[in-house]
């Protein structure tokens, strides 16, 4: 069964400074990849498909089929980044249904 | 212009007791899931439905049961709470053939406390 991982629960990094958010999968054919975010007391909403390869409030990801990851990205962090961030992955046998990472709660400090 | 709901946003229930939990869409979506959020276990399927009357069991169905009897509405059944239970349960929804366009629409969650 495919499974995502991401292997940092806590990250946390100052204003201005690059930060990566990691997801990593296991899956042998060609998946498609989410990133969604939950900012305090907001629900649950979509940030990013791998599929448009486009940049979200300058985030952006890239799907390394070799390495079979899909880390998050930004260059210059904002505090309003600070959030809990899921990676998701949906596969082709498995209709709608998407497998949610462990989720990483991201900390923008001033 | 809420679109998926949920209609309890805290609940405390006694162990043992049934329970329900109720989401409504908006939207005309075929799709709806439950999904249960726990730290450091990230979101887990319970149930989903592709149709009206339709359930498929996820990855975590032991313990809860769903129902379908209209489009829009997507109800979490606890048949015996038990403390194991409390977590945070995430209603979503999504248009048929659109996942990898526009992912789900979550509701604002319900809390849900067994004592």
């Amino acid at each position: 069964a495919q499974r995502v991982t991401q292997p940092e629960k806590l990250l946390s990094v100052f204003k201005g400074a690059p930060v990566e958010l990691k997801c990593n999968y296991s899956y042998s054919g060609s998946p498609e990849l989410f990133w969604y975010v939950q900012y305090s007391r907001q629900r649950l909403q979509l940030l990013l498909r791998h599929i448009s390869r486009e940049s979200i409030k300058g985030f952006t990801a890239d799907l390394n089929k070799g390495e079979t990851s899909f880390h998050l990205k930004k260059p210059f962090a904002q505090e309003e980044d600070s959030a809990m961030y899921y990676c998701a992955l949906s596969v082709e046998t498995s209709g709608s249904r998407l497998t949610f990472g462990e989720g990483t709660q991201l900390t923008v400090n001033p | 212009d809420v679109k998926v709901t949920q209609s309890s946003r805290y609940l405390v229930k006694r162990t043992g007791e049934k329970v329900f939990l109720e989401c409504v869409q908006d939207m005309d979506h075929e799709n709806m899931f439950w999904y249960r959020q726990d730290p450091g276990l990230g979101l887990r399927l319970i149930y989903f439905s592709y149709d009206v009357k339709m359930k498929e069991k996820g990855d975590i169905p032991e313990g809860y049961s769903v129902s379908r009897e209209k489009k829009e509405r997507f109800s979490l059944i606890l048949e015996s709470a038990s403390t194991n239970q409390t977590s945070m349960y995430l209603c979503a929804s999504s248009l048929r053939g659109t996942l990898i366009y526009y992912g789900y629409t979550f509701g604002s969650g319900t809390r849900l406390t067994v004592v």
